[in-house]
């Protein structure tokens, strides 16, 4: 069966980096794109972008570049989401979602990581 | 960027009513690529609706998807106990955009 699992949670400083993975399997793991989403304590569900499994070119929602890089290890299909020089405000559970899209259709996430929490205090 | 503004933010209702919840686009949403999510405190989403209207695997019949171009409606004929949760609109394909979300409460 298809699933998606995520690391456990972090604790971090200020200013340190993270680095969550998501393990897939119970499918091509080439054959889907990667997309991660963030969602504050209390907040709702944020795009921060996808990566593209065949090439590994990520792209970054607005709000998201610079600190968060998106990056694969096919051989064990795994994706990395690393973010660096933390900040409070990164606080949050982030989720990876896997995406199809055909020639002519895209779907949206059928699986999701169970999510990982990242907190980030002093 | 397209925006999704849901209505309302919180609907209380009883097990066995009818909920209706709204959510309304800044722009056309291309191919009707609308999907709504049902999230419960502590999980991940779970895909409820896709395509504006087509029921993901496994998602009773209770659950509808309607509308086009910029506003979608989703419906829960009769709600079950297990129905009470946070529900999100998104529009997907070259890009994501989540809507608020409808908090649907045990009146």
């Amino acid at each position: 069966q298809v699933q998606l699992v995520q690391s456990g949670s972090e604790l971090k400083k200020p200013g340190a980096s993270v680095k969550v993975s998501c393990k897939a399997s119970g499918y091509t793991f080439s054959s889907y794109a990667m997309n991660w989403v963030r969602q504050a304590p209390g907040q709702g569900l944020e795009w921060m972008g996808w990566i593209n499994p065949n090439t590994g070119n990520p792209t970054y929602a607005q709000g998201f570049t610079g600190r968060f890089v998106f990056s694969l290890d096919t051989s064990v299909s795994t994706a990395y989401l690393q973010i660096s020089s933390l900040k409070a405000e990164d606080t949050g559970v982030y989720y990876c979602a896997r995406e199809y899209c055909s020639s002519t259709t895209c779907y949206p996430p059928d699986y999701w990581g169970q999510g990982t929490l990242v907190t980030v205090s002093s | 960027e397209i925006v999704l503004t849901q209505s309302p933010g919180t609907l209380s209702l009883s097990p066995g009513e009818r909920a209706t919840l709204s959510c309304r686009a800044s722009q056309s949403v291309s191919s009707s690529y609308l999907a709504w999510f049902q999230q419960k405190p502590g999980q991940a989403p779970r895909l409820l609706i896709y395509g504006a209207s087509s029921r993901a695997t496994g998602i009773p019949d209770r659950f509808s998807g309607s509308g086009s171009g910029t506003d979608f409606t989703l419906t829960i004929s009769r709600l079950e106990p297990e129905d009470f949760a946070v529900y999100y609109c998104q529009q997907y394909g070259s890009s994501w955009t989540f809507g608020q979300g409808t908090k649907v409460e045990i009146k």
